[in-house]
């Protein structure tokens, strides 16, 4: 039983670009959360997908924007990349949208923007 | 609003001693709480998960968390430390949308 899967697993960028994180949830799972780990912190939520729309959104600029798709994988996108931008994106999956369900999640993309 | 606060960023035992990692949450509804352990270079691994049936928890690997209401406390513990304890441990809570609220995370150092 396959679990979560994020790729790639690292990738540098310069100020400004953009960039595509993938992932893929666990199988049997239909709802897909992100997260942003910066250096030596606790995980920030940045949203969560459930039925192909954002269901619940935390405190990130517009810059980030996701999208869900009818496979359950998901992707999240970051326009015009700050140095700040720089972490460890967390994927996570869980079998429904709620508070009582489990996420399980993935090894992470490490973004380096330069 | 849910918060979580880990207390003691870096923990330090030897070999065979009591694990025990502090976790006190702020909750508006009867929480869902979680530890989470990360290892170098990797994503999160659940170690257990409280959902009220019980207010001791046991999890994989040896820990186990006791919820107490009164003080507000999750706190996690292993009764003999392995050197493959060694890593970062995260306290979460659930929101009622499902978001997961971290602390700021303990390292755990085993020294043999």
């Amino acid at each position: 039983d396959a679990g979560v899967t994020q790729s790639p697993t690292h990738l540098i960028k310069t100020r400004g670009q953009q960039v595509t994180l993938r992932c893929s949830p666990k199988s049997g799972h239909d709802t897909v959360s992100w997260y942003q780990q910066a250096l030596g912190q606790g995980p920030q939520f940045i949203f969560q997908y459930y039925e192909e729309e954002e269901r619940q959104r935390g405190n990130f600029p517009d810059r980030f924007s996701g999208h869900q798709f009818p496979n359950y994988s998901s992707e999240l996108n970051v326009n015009a990349l700050l140095l700040g931008d720089s972490a460890l994106y967390l994927c996570a999956s869980s079998s429904r949208a709620g508070y009582q369900e489990t996420q399980y999640f993935g090894p992470g993309t490490r973004l380096l923007v330069l | 609003a849910q918060s979580v606060t880990q207390l003691g960023s870096h923990v330090s035992v030897s070999e065979g001693a009591l694990v025990l990692l502090r976790c006190n949450y702020s909750s508006s509804v009867p929480p869902y709480l979680f530890w989470y352990v990360q290892y170098p270079n990797q994503g999160l691994q659940l170690l257990l998960k409280y959902t009220s049936a019980a207010t001791l928890v046991k999890g994989i690997n040896g820990f186990e968390a006791e919820f107490k209401k009164s003080e507000t406390s999750f706190h996690l513990t292993k009764p003999s430390a392995h050197m493959s304890d060694a890593a970062e441990y995260f306290c979460a809570v659930s929101d009622q949308g499902g978001k997961l609220i971290f602390g700021q995370g303990t390292e755990l150092s085993v020294k043999p």
